[in-house]
């Protein structure tokens, strides 16, 4: 199985900031790599798919960049409802269709 | 709209089966595959699975293999996923997860049920 590790596990940032967050596949996935939010008690929503592509209605401030093994969401200026969020990276390359362990976006 | 509607949250002891639905709407059901994702209680995310609609076909993940079947109804665009021998480990919220292919070949994991909270405890 494809291991996908993040990091870091949770950050502290300011409403404004830009903050970036790191996704390492254990092998190459080429593109193949999703990036999801997911809210307390809320079903995990789509960001990013295909290592840098923006899903629709997704505001332009989330962007994704890498491929092969190193992957990055990066949110250019944090808004409140960014916070108390759970972010999560994803392959598709193969199945199984592993997740990264997620982490966690607080306010500072 | 696609919409994803699951059933009702479940209390099993363990050892007992549970049966999660989940009815599709707003789409040609058979068109895409549909996947389970489970979340155990502040825990991360974990792929259960897969299942093709349209020829039936199944790939479920390692760990739940022997244990977990996925099937679906076309005559009521529902899908099922059931999980056999529960322990308490097995206590999460389990996702039926519409798949779509926003660009060819790159599968996601776009349109979310409410999830289902089955609960295993003696």
């Amino acid at each position: 199985d494809i291991q996908m590790t993040q990091f870091p596990s949770s950050l502290s940032a300011s409403v404004g900031d830009r903050v970036t967050i790191t996704c390492r596949a254990s092998q190459n996935i080429n593109s193949y790599l999703n990036w999801y939010q997911q809210k307390p008690g809320k079903a995990p929503k789509l960001l990013i798919y295909a290592a840098s592509s923006l899903e629709s209605g997704v505001p332009s401030r989330f962007s994704g960049s890498g491929s092969g093994t190193d992957f990055s969401l990066t949110i250019s200026s944090l808004q409140p409802e960014d916070f108390a969020t759970y972010y999560y990276c994803q392959q598709s390359y193969n199945t199984p269709r592993t997740f990264g362990q997620g982490t966690k976006l607080e306010i500072k | 709209q696609v919409q994803m509607v699951q059933s009702e949250a479940e209390v099993k002891k363990p050892g007992a089966s549970v049966k999660v639905s989940c009815k599709a709407s707003g789409y040609t059901f058979t068109t895409y595959g549909i996947s389970w994702v489970r979340q155990a209680p502040g825990q991360g995310l974990e792929w259960m699975g897969w299942i093709s609609p349209y020829y039936g076909d199944t790939n479920y993940a390692q760990n739940l293999q022997g244990r977990v079947t996925m099937t679906t109804d076309t005559s009521t665009s529902t899908a099922y996923m059931e999980l056999r021998s529960l322990r308490s480990d097995d206590t999460a919220v389990y996702y039926c997860v519409r798949e779509a292919e926003l660009v060819r070949g790159f599968v996601t994991l776009s349109y979310w049920g409410q999830g289902t909270l089955v609960s295993v405890s003696s």
